[in-house]
């Protein structure tokens, strides 16, 4: 079974800086399985990125991901209002999520 | 874009049985894999349950597994989950999801849920 860990629980940050989300998998996930979800309060869970940087239809240039093997992460280069949320990693083989990352107004 | 939206949540007594419904938009319903996962309050995301475009083949977790059953009916553009003996431990949000399965390069396969409901709650408590 493949565990995913997501550091740091939270971040906090003001509008306009820079966040770095990471995510450690307990054995080597195959980049092209491993995907990125935010999710707003009261929201569905949106795909962000997939295949570890690829980004989904509509999402903007400040979300980026890399990351291979066991470490990966995702970078939003300059926070906008709207990016405060929850993220989750997630792997396709098998399905299972990280416990998130929840990125907080400073 | 494909949209997709649950039904049938609501409470339950501990023991008793609910079946949620996944109504999708598009005709091309039949073509997709589709999945379950359930959110309990205040916490993460969970997979529930997988099947594939035909309903001949499913998966489920470790944690549903003998209790819940997915299924589709293509012809409705459907998708269904009966939970029985239902627990406390399973309440939460149940939202359905769309698999893609994006080829990256040749031969290299991306697979993730790109289509999600908004999701239905169902509250197991006496």
């Amino acid at each position: 079974e493949i565990v995913l860990t997501q550091s740091p629980g939270t971040l906090s940050l003001s509008p306009g800086e820079r966040a770095t989300l990471s995510c450690r998998a307990s054995q080597s996930v195959s980049s092209n399985y491993l995907a990125w979800y935010q999710q707003k309060p009261g929201q569905a869970p949106r795909l962000l990125i997939y295949g570890a940087s690829s980004r989904a239809t509509g999402i903007p240039d400040r979300f980026s991901g890399s990351g291979s093997g066991t470490d990966f992460t995702l970078t939003i280069s300059r926070l906008e209002p709207e990016d405060f949320a929850v993220y989750y990693c997630g792997g396709s083989v098998p399905w299972t999520f990280g416990q998130g990352t929840k990125v907080e107004i400073k | 874009e494909v949209q997709l939206l649950e039904s049938g949540g609501g409470l339950i007594q501990p023991g008793g049985s609910l079946r949620l419904s996944c109504a999708a938009s598009a005709s091309t319903f039949g073509t997709y894999v589709m999945i379950w996962v359930r959110q309990a309050p205040g916490k993460g995301l969970e997979w529930v349950s997988t099947i594939d475009n035909t309903g001949g083949t499913t998966y489920y977790a470790d944690s549903v597994k003998g209790r819940f059953t997915i299924s589709r009916d293509n012809s409705k553009n459907t998708l269904y989950l009966q939970m029985n003996s239902l627990r406390a431990e399973d309440t939460a949000i149940y939202y359905c999801a769309k698999r893609a399965k994006v080829e990256l390069r040749p031969g290299l396969y991306s697979y993730n849920m790109d289509v999600w409901g908004k999701g239905t709650t169902v509250t197991v408590s006496s």
